[in-house]
């Protein structure tokens, strides 16, 4: 088992450009999210996906977009970059509402993406 | 909106020596989940320890135990028998029975053991 993966594991863009961070997890887990890492604050929840076809907000979800293409997989989207979009994103998974262990999420190993 | 604090950004342990990690949360539930995450310098997330709020007895993994106080919201980690490799971020984080999609993190605590 793979777990939770992640590509690319480090980008730069230039402001305006636009990109797609890839998440899968082989766990079959029903529920995934997309955070963000940033010095000094801890980890935000961008967006998340409580089950396939479904997707909400989260507490910074401003400047993203999201898609759960299927069961496994779930992706993050920069339509334009901006600056202040520079930070570590990770991507993480859970059994979801039904799971007995539905409380406890499992990471990928983040994406480092710098703005210029 | 839930908020998790944790007031000491860095902390540093003489090897084998035990220290004890700070967190609070502010919330007007009852019923939720509480964390320590470990976040090593390769980036990776792992999960050290989780606790119940429902559960008074305190949780213990191995060397790592917390201690669980709901009344004072307070929620602290204590590494026994430190080791270099517990060298690390470790960031509490709190979950609502509610909703469990929406895990708040604290800004984090640096642990440095020394040897």
């Amino acid at each position: 088992n793979a777990g939770v993966t992640q590509t690319p594991k480090f980008q730069v863009l230039k402001t305006g450009q636009s990109m797609t961070l890839q998440c899968a997890q082989d766990m079959n887990h029903n529920s995934m999210y997309w955070y963000r890492q940033d010095p000094g604050m801890g980890l935000r929840l961008i967006y998340y996906s409580a089950s396939e076809g479904t997707t909400d907000k989260g507490e910074v979800p401003n400047g993203y977009n999201v898609s759960r293409l299927n069961k496994r997989e779930f992706s993050l989207r920069l339509e334009s970059a901006a600056p202040s979009q520079t930070s570590v994103y990770f991507c993480a998974s859970n059994e979801g509402p039904r799971g007995l262990s539905s409380y406890e999420q499992y990471f990928g190993p983040g994406t480092r993406l710098t703005v210029t | 909106a839930q908020t998790v604090t944790q007031s000491q950004p860095e902390m540093s342990v003489q090897e084998a020596e035990t220290v004890t990690l700070s967190c609070t949360y502010d919330t007007s539930e009852s019923d939720y989940y509480l964390f320590w995450y470990k976040q090593p310098p390769s980036r990776q997330m792992i999960l050290v320890i989780r606790q119940e709020a429902y559960k008074q007895q305190n949780a213990t993994e191995n060397r790592f135990s917390v201690n669980f106080q709901k009344a004072a919201k307070s929620f602290s980690l204590k590494i026994s028998d430190s080791q270099l490799g517990d060298a690390a971020m470790y960031f509490c984080a709190y979950l609502p029975a509610y909703n469990n999609n929406d895990m708040r993190f604290g800004a984090g605590t640096r642990l440095t053991v020394k040897p």
